[in-house]
């Protein structure tokens, strides 16, 4: 059980557009900045949006991030083939003392 | 070219220890705030350890007292010893920077694989 919580899996088709949650808590989400990851296969993760909603050099406007409270979003748009990957959100947890990720999303894109 | 490469996985029996070791380039560890995330078989990420630029440590609570992260400034490189090793410490294990305090880890390296078995 992650400490913060994102959907499984999500689906679209190229062209559309698609959003991926992540929820978590005050002593995460509520006061630290949300990073979001992509894993394609056989690669190492890639940063893709930090401090909730910058993008990092590199990184098409295609990707945004943003945080509302105790929970962050990730959406992408104009979906192509090879947005075919697993998404991670990440932040620091207060509480805990150390970083935290949520489970991952699976995006398919059909 | 900023880059980072781990060392040191391999199998080890339960009980056992291990060291792995991230040899960066392009970058300075010590000015760095350096983790370790590993990827267990079928599962997600999970952020195991920190080492801030001015030397602060933090860890996750499965490992706290069994691994130890620390760096050497004139090998610019990043370790994380591992005793009392579990099965479920099987996973591929990378490090990856900060160029800032909470600001996403924006380089990481290819990972290197800790299986633990009898």
């Amino acid at each position: 059980q992650s400490v913060l919580t994102q959907p499984p899996s999500a689906s679209g088709t190229p062209g559309q557009s698609v959003a991926i949650s992540c929820s978590g808590s005050t002593s995460n989400i509520g006061i630290n900045y949300v990073h979001w990851y992509r894993r394609l296969p056989g690669t190492a993760p890639q940063l893709l949006i930090y401090r909730n909603d910058q993008r990092p050099s590199g990184v098409p406007d295609r990707f945004s991030g943003s945080k509302s409270g105790t929970s962050a979003s990730l959406a992408i748009s104009g979906l192509r083939s090879e947005d075919e990957a697993d998404y991670y959100c990440a932040a620091w947890d207060d509480n805990l003392s150390g970083g935290v990720f949520g489970g991952g999303t699976k995006l398919t894109v059909l | 070219d900023v880059q980072l490469v781990e060392s040191g996985g391999g199998l080890v029996q339960p009980g056992g220890s291990l060291r792995l070791a991230c040899a960066a380039s392009g970058l300075s560890v010590s000015s760095s705030y350096m983790s370790w995330i590993r990827q267990a078989p079928g599962k997600g990420l999970e952020w195991v350890s920190i080492i801030y630029s001015g030397g602060t440590t933090y860890y996750t609570a499965s490992v706290k007292g069994r691994f130890t992260i620390s760096r050497d400034k004139s090998n610019n490189s990043v370790y994380l010893q591992m005793d009392s090793l579990r099965i479920e410490d099987t996973a591929v294990y990378h490090c990856a920077r900060e160029a800032r305090l909470d600001n996403g880890m924006d380089v990481w390296g290819p990972g290197t694989t800790v299986t633990v078995s009898s």
